[in-house]
């Protein structure tokens, strides 16, 4: 069975400052895909940064980036420059290649960026 | 281009009664998923349509079931209702196929809100 854990429940951040949300997982797969969502007080959830396990190099998109480590089973997302329209719940996500469709969801981590 | 839309919004029903949500999926995205996310129990894989065909399902009891219409449209229906099933529930779609480029992530809705008295 595959796990997700995110061991942070909540994360305050100063505008302009970074926040780094941790998430692990537990799998026997070897190829699979990770995902960061963000879940915002209108409860839409919007697809933020994507990483295929094959590729060794950290997704990056705008402020957002991951720092992947597979043989530590290890996914974070660094927030750079944190805005208040980042206020809002992230989930990390796994799903296998070979059985894809069924995303696992993390607990989830409250973000709230202050002024 | 229009996301993923869900209906309706709200949804309030008695115990033992029956629900049905609605889910129009990106034009083009063939797969469409449901999961509930219940206060306390984060979000739970539902079921995964494709092509009409549920292709997985999660732990849930086969009250809850479904199905995909030929316009990939997809409905959520909830036989008996428990109090328990109060939650929002979240449709997601994507494109059918690894090896469509990216096939394999979901955009979700914006959400129903079920309410069970």
């Amino acid at each position: 069975a595959q796990t997700v854990t995110q061991s942070q429940p909540e994360m305050s951040v100063q505008e302009a400052e970074t926040v780094t949300l941790s998430c692990t997982y537990d799998t026997s797969e070897s190829n699979y895909y990770l995902f960061w969502y963000k879940q915002p007080p209108s409860r839409q959830m919007i697809l933020v940064i994507r990483q295929e396990a094959y590729k060794q190099q950290n997704a990056t998109e705008n402020r957002f980036s991951v720092n992947f480590q597979k043989a530590a089973k290890s996914f974070s997302l660094k927030i750079s420059d944190s805005q208040l329209g980042d206020t809002a719940m992230y989930f990390c996500a796994f799903t296998p290649t070979d059985s894809w469709g069924k995303l696992q969801f993390g607990a989830g981590t409250q973000v709230v960026v202050t002024p | 281009e229009a996301g993923v839309t869900q209906s309706p919004t709200h949804l309030i029903k008695t115990r033992g009664q029956q629900a049905t949500l609605r889910c129009s999926p990106i034009s083009g995205h063939t797969s469409v998923y449901w999961y509930q996310q219940a206060l306390g129990l984060g979000l739970q894989f539902l079921l995964w349509y494709d092509e009409g065909e549920e292709r997985n399902r999660g732990n849930f009891p086969p009250r809850f079931s479904g199905r995909q219409f030929p316009n990939y449209s997809s409905e959520l229906n909830v036989n008996a209702l428990e109090l328990e099933d109060s939650a929002l529930y979240l449709c997601a779609s994507s494109l059918a196929g690894q090896s469509v480029p990216r096939g394999y992530e979901q955009y979700f809705g914006p959400g129903t809100r079920l309410t069970v008295t």
